[in-house]
């Protein structure tokens, strides 16, 4: 049981170039969500999904793309990179109770 | 608009001193609150939530917490510091009275002197 796993770990790219940042679960989760965490600002919402299928909205999710075609894979795409996506970004998955946070995928956009 | 406010960014204590963290939140129901620690480099671990009931809540690692609606705060506690407790803590509240779409305070930075 890996729980939330994120890859790339590390991540440089330059303006304008595209990416995706990939998120799997294996605790078949319906509920999966983005956050990026800032210095000084802590953890914002970029998208989430309730179910396969099903996405919408958080806080931030201007520049950001998101599918979910499985319960098990939730990927986040950036399709015009921008320094200000400088970033962490965590997945999380989420049971009746409790959020599980990924490792991280650090994120630097020059 | 919900909100949490995290007051302290940064808190020195001594290895054996008790510990507060101060959480402060904005919302017109009975939230779900949550306290996340997050040591440097790593992902978010969960150390205790609150959804109902006793408003004096357990959680690992020797930490608590107490829920005051009257202050609307949810601060967390620990009697005795360990070195390893060093690292940063984060206050949430599920957004819209839920426990999917967490709103996040700012961060605490806890250093721990020997």
């Amino acid at each position: 049981n890996a729980g939330v796993t994120q890859t790339p770990k590390f991540q440089v790219l330059k303006t304008g170039q595209s990416m995706t940042l990939q998120c799997a679960q294996d605790m078949n989760h319906e509920y999966m969500s983005w956050y990026r965490q800032d210095p000084g600002m802590g953890l914002r919402l970029i998208h989430y999904s309730v179910g396969a299928g099903i996405t919408d909205q958080g806080e931030v999710p201007n520049g950001y793309n998101v599918s979910r075609s499985t319960t098990e894979d939730f990927p986040l795409r950036l399709l015009s990179a921008a320094p200000s996506q400088t970033s962490v970004y965590f997945c999380a998955s989420s049971s009746q109770v409790e959020q599980y946070f990924g490792p991280g995928t650090r994120l630097t956009v020059t | 608009a919900q909100s949490v406010t995290q007051p302290d960014i940064h808190i020195t204590v001594s290895e054996g001193a008790s510990l507060e963290l101060r959480c402060n939140y904005s919302y017109g129901a009975t939230p779900y609150l949550f306290w996340y620690v997050q040591s440097p480099g790593q992902g978010l671990q969960l150390l205790l939530k609150y959804f109902s009931g006793d408003t004096l809540v357990q959680g690992i690692k020797g930490f608590e917490a107490e829920f005051k609606r009257s202050q609307s705060s949810f601060n967390l506690r620990k009697p005795s510091v360990h070195w390893s407790d060093a690292a940063e803590y984060f206050c949430a509240v599920g957004a819209a009275g839920g426990y999917n779409k967490l709103i996040f305070g700012a961060g605490t930075r806890l250093a721990v002197h020997p």
